[in-house]
């Protein structure tokens, strides 16, 4: 069973386009973190969020926390061709422990 | 250069054929956690461990051993390596902070092919 659903999976867009990746789970998590993933390499991490409500800035890329701690979403302002990867949400199965489940990732592809 | 180093990088064994993947790393983190990744499913994970000779089991364990016998290192371990165990392996390493949610610091992945 997957706890942490994302969507789209896949999205094509041309440079400076606006886009939003959302992660979304029928359970509360603690917190939640995006990573990106570029081809050949380990996941990165972007952004953590903690407490139901929060938003975070990373430049262009905003990330958000849902109110009841359910579900995130990113969204990236006038995306460019380096904004390309796999962007994953992740999260702590159960609170206090560091057992992790990730989302099943979206692939962002950004055209020049 | 603080990192997480894996080897192999690509591995193609046959079906039975005990194999282990080593992982190391340099920052002193106590978390080490090992995932496979494969089309669709995102990383899941297969073993983690909290600290020297502390270790448990993620969402995957079947099929696999792990060990922690030194602070850097945390081999993953496929006594009878299967075809379903084709996939796309990382390795991850964090501290262990007032929450759980440390940066985790990935490996360059291994790629493993069981024919």
């Amino acid at each position: 069973t997957q706890l942490l659903e994302q969507s789209p999976q896949f999205l094509s867009i041309q440079e400076g386009e606006n886009l939003t990746v959302y992660c979304n789970s029928s359970s509360v998590f603690s917190s939640l973190q995006w990573y990106r993933q570029e081809p050949g390499e380990g996941p990165v991490l972007l952004v953590t969020v903690v407490t139901g409500g929060e938003v975070k800035k990373l430049k262009r890329l905003t990330f958000q926390f849902g109110d009841a701690r359910k579900d995130s979403s990113l969204h990236i302002t006038a995306a460019q061709p380096g904004d390309t990867g796999l962007y994953l949400c992740a999260g702590p199965l159960d609170s206090g422990t560091y057992k992790y489940i990730f989302g099943t990732g979206t692939r962002l592809k950004v055209l020049a | 250069e603080a990192q997480v180093t894996q080897n192999p990088r690509y591995l193609i064994t046959v079906t039975g054929k005990k194999l282990t993947v080593t992982c190391s790393q340099n920052m002193n983190h106590e978390y080490m956690s090992w995932y496979r990744q494969d089309p669709g499913l995102g990383l899941r994970q297969i073993y983690y461990s909290m600290n020297v000779e502390v270790t448990d089991k993620g969402d995957v364990p079947e099929g696999y051993k792990v060990s922690r016998k030194e602070k850097r290192n945390f081999p993953l371990i496929l006594e009878s390596p299967s075809p379903n165990q084709t996939s796309l392996y990382f390795c991850a390493s964090s501290f262990i902070g007032t929450g759980p949610y440390n940066e985790q610091f990935f490996g360059p992945g291994t790629r493993l092919t069981v024919l």
